[in-house]
């Protein structure tokens, strides 16, 4: 059974371009979780999608920042106009539902330049 | 709204020396508690959790904590120390039937251990 995948592993983007970030989460799970790691800080929450829905988004930033979770397919999250601020790594974890452990993937590592 | 402190980002160990982590945490209801290991360049990889039940947890490669509600602390210790626990680690809490399981992360520690 696959764990959690992310791609790309590194992104590197210029400034006011748009970055796209995969989540794969485990075969069976249903429920994706968004965190940034900042230099030095540790991981702050995102987003929380199921299937088609958006259940909490209360640590996304209110501009540039959206995320889904298709029906089909892997979750994206998406960052628009790509500021300096935004190089981070950014995980996704994925669990079967409430009160199940959450699984990382390994991170997608963006710079912006 | 939760919040958990690691005391300590940078702590040094011998190689079987006692490893403790110290993790202390806010919430305004008895929270779900985590440690979470990360290697270099990978994703976490959790070492133990705390749901309910008895208060000392153990976990994977040797680690244990122990929930005291009186302290509000979750601190990781493990007996002796070997190399390959070098690393960064991570408490984390979250609501239990919050509607919204996402974990609260500390700033995390590096543990060191030195030959």
């Amino acid at each position: 059974n696959a764990g959690v995948m992310q791609n790309p592993r590194h992104l590197v983007r210029r400034r006011g371009q748009e970055a796209r970030l995969r989540c794969s989460p485990m075969k069976g799970h249903s429920h994706v979780y968004w965190y940034r790691q900042l230099p030095e800080e540790g991981l702050k929450f995102m987003v929380y999608l199921q299937k088609e829905n958006i259940i909490d988004e209360s640590g996304m930033p209110k501009e540039r920042f959206s995320a889904e979770f298709p029906k089909e397919g892997p979750s994206i999250l998406r960052i628009q106009q790509v500021v300096r601020g935004d190089s981070a790594a950014y995980f996704c974890a994925s669990s079967q539902g409430l009160d199940n452990e959450q699984f990382f993937g390994p991170g997608t590592r963006l710079t912006v330049l | 709204a939760q919040s958990v402190t690691q005391l300590g980002s940078h702590v040094s160990v011998s190689e079987g020396a006692l490893v403790l982590l110290r993790c202390n945490y806010s919430s305004s209801v008895p929270p779900y508690l985590f440690w979470y290991v990360q290697y270099p360049n990978q994703g976490l990889q959790l070492l133990l959790k705390y749901t309910t039940g008895a208060t000392l947890v153990k976990g994977i490669n040797g680690f244990e904590a122990e929930f005291k509600k009186s302290e509000t602390s979750f601190h990781l210790t493990k007996p002796s120390a070997h190399m390959s626990d070098a690393a960064e680690y991570f408490c984390a809490v979250s609501l239990p039937q919050g509607g919204s399981e996402k974990l609260v992360f500390g700033k995390g520690t590096k543990l060191t251990v030195n030959p």
